[in-house]
This record gives structure tokens, sequence and C-alpha cells, in this order.
């Protein structure tokens, strides 16, 4: 069965600073893997799509990488800024039994940029 | 690019009432349909799925069941809510690869 887990918890830094959040997975065999951004109380933003050919994304400030064969991916936030403070998400695309596609989520990291 | 609306944003409801939260999608065609909950301070639960009209797949035994009457409707319902149905219900879309979310609907269950 499949799990996502994301490292860590929450995170609180200074405005400017470079950081990475962490996911892990258990199973290699994914379609891809995806970031997201939830503010409070509002729906997912996709951040990232990375296919599982593929070994990272860019977009402005963020780049996203995937290691299949370790289970791993990073979400790298260049300068964060206050506007970055949010929850961000990765989920897993996986096969289902019926031969469609679900998305596995992480339970998230909570980031806090201080000004 | 696609839009999914829900509506309710928002909802209280007693315990033993009815539900019915529905999502509708614009800019696309037989997409990939997914409800999911997310509970306080807990991450994504996949409740049901659709790959098109009148096909519902379950994830979890529980007390919400799902339809698809059109190709871009998707609605969660419940004859009888339970306190342990509150939460924010998410409906996602899946027209090619990448996965789109609406804004969510909060329900509160007294």
């Amino acid at each position: 069965k499949q799990e996502v887990t994301q490292i860590p918890a929450a995170l609180s830094v200074p405005e400017g600073e470079n950081l990475v959040l962490n996911c892990s997975f258990t199973d290699s065999a994914i379609y891809n893997l995806q970031w997201f951004r939830q503010d409070p109380g509002k729906g997912l933003t996709s951040l990232l799509l990375i296919q599982s050919s593929q070994r990272e994304q860019t977009s402005g400030r963020l780049n996203a990488s995937l290691d299949k064969s370790s289970g791993r991916s990073t979400l790298y936030i260049a300068a964060s800024q206050p506007g970055d403070s949010a929850t961000y998400l990765c989920a897993v695309r996986a096969s289902t039994t019926s031969g469609t596609y679900k998305y596995i989520f992480g339970t998230g990291t909570r980031l806090k940029v201080l000004a | 690019s696609q839009t999914i609306h829900q509506w309710p944003a928002t909802l209280v409801q007693p315990v033993g009432s009815p539900l019915s939260l529905e999502c509708t999608v614009e800019g696309t065609s037989n997409p990939n349909l997914y409800w999911y909950r997310q509970a306080a301070g807990r991450g994504l639960q996949l409740l049901f799925y659709s790959v098109g009209i009148g096909q519902i797949s379950s994830e979890v035994p529980q007390n919400l069941s799902a339809s698809r009457p059109q190709d871009r409707q998707f609605i969660l319902s419940s004859k009888k809510l339970l306190l342990s149905d509150s939460g924010f219900y998410l409906c996602a879309c899946l027209p090619g690869w990448e996965l789109f979310f609406g804004e969510g609907s909060r329900l509160t269950v007294l």
C-alpha cells in the first residue's frame, strides 16, 4: 500500500531564506508526483507536476526534484517571502484496481515565512 | 483551462439530516472526478472517484455516497449525517496528467 510522508510537519523561517520541503513515498511504481499549495480554508492549487521519467521541474522560485528509486521528492523554494506562507502537500499518482488513477497525499508541511 | 465549482461553500447541518454537495466542471470533457475529505489536522482522504457518467468507485466504506449524473457533474450525498462526517470536502478533476481542485465545501455536523 502506497504511503506518502512529508517532513517537517511545520516550518518557520525568516524572509529571504532558501528552504527545502521533503516528500517520501513507499512504492516507487508511481506515474507522476504533484506538489500543491493550500491556503487556510481554501482548495489546493497545483504548483508543479513531475512525470515519473523526469528528474525535476521548475516554476519561478520553485524547483521540484524526483528520485523514484529512493522514493523521494523535494520542493525547493528560493528567496522565501511572507506570501509563501501556506501548507504544501505532495501527492503521487498511482493506479487503482479498476485500471484508472488516484492520487495519494501526504499530510503536508505548514510553512510560515516571517517578515 | 478547467474550472471546478463547488457548492455550497459552507454548510451546518444537524445529525441525522441529509446532505448533498455538488461539484461541476467547466473547460474539459470526460475527466476523472474525485471526492476527497480533509479532516482538521489530517491529510486528504480519497472518498470516491469516477471515470464516467454513472461510474462510481468507493475507496472506504462509510455513510456517504456519490453520483455522476452528467459528464461534468459529481454529487456527494448522505441520507443521515453523523458527527464524524464533519470536514472539508474537496472535489478534484483529472482531465489529463495534472490534478485540479475546487475551492471546497466545509461541512459542520452538530
